[in-house]
């Protein structure tokens, strides 16, 4: 079944760990979005990919960094961890072409310690 | 810039009552608006797009140029609406990205 997929669900972690978070979708979009997403708060977008070997930072400032080698992958790193970065993080995609809606993965709940 | 305003955080009403979300927007343009929501435990999916003028879950929502509104309402609410909705908007001067509101948290009390 197509859809778009997201690992691990939850990840605790120490302060200075590398960690990728995983984005994967099966619905043959060609753009992929990154989010990142306090409590209650509202989104911020913090990186997208239009296709292939195409990456943008968002609208909200991030220290992390994305890779989009293939059109169904859009992993997300933090080369060294900070409890600053705890937060939901909630990957999308949609398809080509102006105004259409995304489609949104379960998120990664990252806690720092 | 563009920006969504979603003035209340928490609406609570009885079951059987009406519930109307307000979504207000500021965009240079003819923007693309929509409603998302997520229910507990789920994953934001959306709910419904202006452009496509139908009702959802029996939930409607007109797009006011005038008044850069386009409130969520719904005459009757059940209590599986409770959930966190979010209003978002995108278009062309928005180089097609999303842009979010804050979110407004439905309590539907039996």
């Amino acid at each position: 079944e197509a859809d778009i997929y997201q690992t691990p669900r939850y990840l605790v972690i120490g302060t200075g760990k590398k960690i990728t978070l995983e984005c994967s979708q099966t619905m043959g979009h060609d753009k992929m979005y990154w989010y990142q997403q306090d409590p209650g708060m509202e989104l911020h977008l913090i990186h997208y990919s239009y296709g292939v070997n195409s990456t943008e930072k968002g609208d909200l400032s991030s220290e992390s960094t994305v890779s989009r080698i293939r059109t169904e992958h859009f992993p997300l790193t933090l080369e060294s961890a900070r409890p600053s970065h705890t937060s939901q993080y909630l990957c999308a995609s949609s398809p080509s072409g102006a105004r259409q809606p995304q489609h949104f993965g379960d998120g990664t709940r990252l806690s720092i310690l | 810039a563009q920006r969504v305003t979603q003035p209340e955080k928490l609406l609570s009403v009885f079951k059987g009552a009406p519930v109307e979300l307000k979504c207000n927007y500021s965009y240079s343009g003819s923007p693309e608006l929509f409603w998302y929501v997520q229910y507990s435990r789920q994953r934001l999916q959306l709910l419904l797009r202006h452009i496509s003028r139908e009702s959802i879950k029996g939930f409607t929502a007109d797009l006011n140029k005038g008044e850069t509104s386009f409130h969520l309402k719904k005459p009757f609410a059940q209590e599986e609406d409770s959930a966190m909705y979010y209003c978002a908007l995108t278009g062309k001067a928005a180089g097609n990205k999303l842009t979010f509101g804050g979110g407004t948290r439905v309590l539907v009390k039996p």
